[in-house]
C-alpha cells in the first residue's frame, strides 16, 4: 500500500489528452514539492517533472504537472504509441520520519 | 553528459551481504545528494536511502533500517549501499538516482535473495 495514490491504468487514443492523478496528504504533497517520473518498458524511470510544474530540459511541452492541497496531477496532451509507460509521482514525507515517497505507479494505455 | 553506472548485484543467500557501488560521471558529483530506490520484480518504486552531498545527513527506508547502509566517496565519485541481512523480499533491481528530485538514473543492477 503506498503512501500516495495512483490509477492503477489509464488509457486514451492516439491524439487525445489524459490526466493521472496523485492523491496524498499533509506530510507529503501538502508540504513539499512533487516529482513525476517515466518509466518506459524495461528501462530505468526518468524525470518527467519537478517542483510541481517545471519540465526538465528535454521534456516536451506535451507534459505538465500541477498541484493543489494534498493531491498533484500530471498531464500528458497529444498522445503518441511511444507515451506508453508506467508513470510515479513522488514527493518527501515526514510524517514519523524523513523519506521519500513515491506512489503505486499507473500504467498509461494509447489505445 | 550524465551517467550513472550500478554494479556489485547478484545472487545471494538470505542472511547474506552485498554492496552495491554507484560510478558517477558528467556532473560534479561532490555537489549533488544521492538516493538508492529499488523495484522488485514487476512492482512500482521503492526508495531506499539518501544521502547528502558532503556525507552528513543519511536516511533510511524503514525496510532496510539497521540493514542497509548508504555512503559516499566523493573523491572517486562514487556512491555505495551496503547491504546485510538480506532477505527475499530485498530481490529487486536497485537504481541510484542524483538529486532531491531524481534528476538522473543509473541503469540498475539487479540483487536476488535466494537459497
Amino acid at each position: 500500500q503506498s503512501v500516495l495514490t495512483q490509477p492503477p491504468s489509464v488509457s486514451a487514443a492516439p491524439g487525445q489528452k489524459v490526466t493521472i492523478s496523485c492523491s496524498g496528504s499533509s506530510s507529503n504533497i501538502g508540504n513539499n514539492y512533487v516529482s513525476w517520473y517515466q518509466q518506459l518498458p524495461g528501462t530505468a524511470p526518468k524525470l518527467l517533472i519537478y517542483d510541481n510544474n517545471k519540465r526538465p530540459s528535454g521534456i516536451p511541452d506535451r507534459f505538465s504537472g500541477s498541484k493543489s492541497g494534498t493531491s498533484a496531477t500530471l498531464g500528458i496532451t497529444g498522445l503518441q504509441t511511444g507515451d506508453e509507460a508506467d508513470y510515479y509521482c513522488g514527493t518527501w514525507d515526514s510524517s514519523l520520519s524523513v523519506s521519500w515517497v513515491f506512489g503505486g505507479g499507473t500504467k498509461l494505455t494509447v489505445l | 553528459e550524465v551517467q550513472l553506472v550500478e554494479s556489485g548485484g547478484g545472487l545471494v543467500q538470505p542472511g547474506g551481504s552485498l554492496r552495491l557501488s554507484c560510478a558517477a560521471s558528467g556532473f560534479t558529483f561532490s555537489s549533488y545528494e544521492m538516493n538508492w530506490v529499488r523495484q522488485a520484480p514487476g512492482k512500482g518504486l521503492e526508495w531506499v536511502s539518501y544521502i547528502s552531498s558532503s556525507g552528513s545527513t543519511i536516511y533510511y527506508a524503514d525496510s532496510v533500517k539497521g540493514r542497509f547502509t548508504i555512503s559516499r566517496d566523493n573523491a572517486k565519485n562514487s556512491l555505495y549501499l551496503q547491504m546485510n541481512s538480506l532477505r527475499a523480499e530485498d530481490t529487486a533491481v536497485y537504481y541510484c538516482a542524483a538529486t532531491t528530485s531524481f534528476d538522473y538514473w543509473g541503469q540498475g543492477t539487479l540483487v536476488t535473495v535466494s537459497s
